[in-house]
């Protein structure tokens, strides 16, 4: 298995522009979970899904996020408009249920950077 | 709400010598508690793993113990070497809604 994919790895934008961030987890995993990660607040948990429904969102920042799974193998996470303060480096990660295994794996990344 | 402390923020060691990262949890409810290990520019990756009905669990040169009236775990890494040089977080969750709350983070140095 090729593990969790994102894309784009790296992503400078201009403020006000919209922002797409794509995620492939790990094939057969119920779980997706999208952390944001910056030198100021750590790893935060923005929202995770279990077979494609959104459990928790308490973490999305504001309603200038969101984030779908149409189907059990994609995920996107939208900002819209974009701020600086959104630079940060965007972590997807699955995880699966079964067989008492919660261990997330996490994916290479995007780096984000609004100017 | 559910909160997970971490210390030290940065820890400098010789190589060769231990190294011990303490963190404790706010809720009681948690049950498993993973160490992840996250090198400049990568990704963050499980190095162990503990559930709450064990004290204590060994992998060749990591330990992790796990004191649950006490609300508190560790991470003991001995004969450090350079290669072990990184940003180490831990993590707590429940089986009820798998969701990981984080610590802040280690970053550990270690000196050849």
């Amino acid at each position: 298995d090729a593990g969790v994919i994102q894309s784009p790895r790296h992503e400078v934008t201009e403020m006000g522009q919209e922002v797409t961030l794509r995620c492939k987890p790990i094939s057969g995993h119920d779980y997706l979970f999208w952390y944001r990660q910056t030198m100021m607040r750590g790893l935060e948990l923005l929202i995770y899904f279990n077979n494609n429904v959104p459990i928790d969102d308490s973490g999305m920042p504001e309603d200038r996020f969101s984030a779908k799974m149409p189907n059990a193998s994609f995920s996107t996470l939208k900002i819209q408009p974009s701020e600086p303060r959104d630079s940060a480096v965007y972590f997807c990660a699955s995880s699966f249920r079964g067989g008492g295994g919660e261990t997330q794996y996490f994916g290479p990344g995007t780096r984000l950077l609004v100017l | 709400g559910e909160n997970v402390e971490q210390h030290p923020s940065t820890l400098s060691v010789q190589e060769g010598d231990s190294a011990v990262i303490k963190c404790t949890y706010s809720d009681s409810a948690s049950n498993y508690f993973p160490w992840y290990k996250q090198e400049l520019g990568k990704r963050p990756q499980l190095i162990i793993d503990i559930r709450s009905n064990v004290g204590e669990k060994k992998d060749q040169r990591i330990a992790v113990t796990l004191n649950k009236t006490a609300k508190h775990f560790s991470l003991h890494i001995t004969e450090t070497q350079p290669e072990d040089s990184a940003v180490y977080f831990c993590a707590a969750s429940r089986d009820s809604s798998y969701k990981l709350i984080f610590g802040s983070g280690t970053r550990l140095l270690v000196r050849p």
